[in-house]
């Protein structure tokens, strides 16, 4: 069965610090991995995506990065700010030969205080 | 600006009474999907539509039903809605498969009384 595990649950950091957040998953075959932001009370929106041939991946003070035959995902913010509080959440998509439905991870839930 | 459109935003209901949440895009999509997510949970999946043809998951329950009337429009009806199905309900599209990026409406919050 697809799964993919998101750690930690949950964070708290101090403005300005920078963090990271994991992902793994056993999702197969592979097509895609994304990270997404969900903000309280609102829908996910996509930050990052990677194929397999990628390893890293930046959007702003966001990178991702991808170890495919690990099968692990990071998710890296530099100098978070108090709107990087959200949730982010892994989402890894089957490939060819497979469904193409993407499966979610539990999220991490962040908290930049000031 | 609006790109995956959900009304409404909030909707109450009482046990057992049906309800509808619609959700509507501007992107032209192919594919459109609703999910089901419950408060600290990933989003599950509850079906999804390659333009017209319906995809439900195995374990969506009968209670939950959805109709796509044209590319543009798509609903989900919950016949006679449970206390366990107060919920967050997301609409999302993306353009040709499941494992394109997928645009994610604001969301419904549906509550049971």
């Amino acid at each position: 069965k697809n799964q993919v595990e998101q750690s930690p649950q949950s964070l708290i950091i101090l403005e300005g610090k920078n963090c990271t957040l994991q992902c793994n998953y056993t999702v197969s075959p592979f097509s895609n991995l994304r990270w997404y932001k969900q903000d309280t009370g609102r829908g996910p929106v996509s930050l990052t995506i990677m194929t397999f041939s990628e390893n890293t991946k930046s959007n702003g003070r966001y990178t991702a990065t991808l170890d495919a035959d690990t099968k692990q995902s990071s998710l890296h913010i530099t100098a978070s700010q108090l709107s990087d509080s959200a949730s982010y959440i892994c989402v890894v998509s089957e490939g060819a030969g497979g469904s193409y439905i993407p499966t979610f991870g539990r999220g991490t839930s962040l908290i930049v205080h000031p | 600006d609006a790109m995956v459109i959900q009304n409404p935003r909030y909707q109450v209901t009482q046990f057992g009474k049906p309800v509808t949440l619609s959700c509507s895009q501007t992107l032209n999509h192919n594919v459109m999907y609703w999910y089901q997510q419950k408060s600290s949970q990933a989003p599950k999946l509850l079906f999804h539509y390659y333009d017209k043809d319906f995809n439900n998951e195995a374990d969506t329950p009968d209670n939950f039903q959805s109709r796509r009337p044209n590319t543009s429009f798509c609903f989900l009806d919950i016949r006679s809605p449970g206390l366990g199905d107060a919920a967050m309900y997301l609409c999302a599209t993306s353009r040709d498969t499941p494992s394109d990026t997928q645009y994610f409406g604001p969301g419904t919050r549906l509550t049971v009384l």
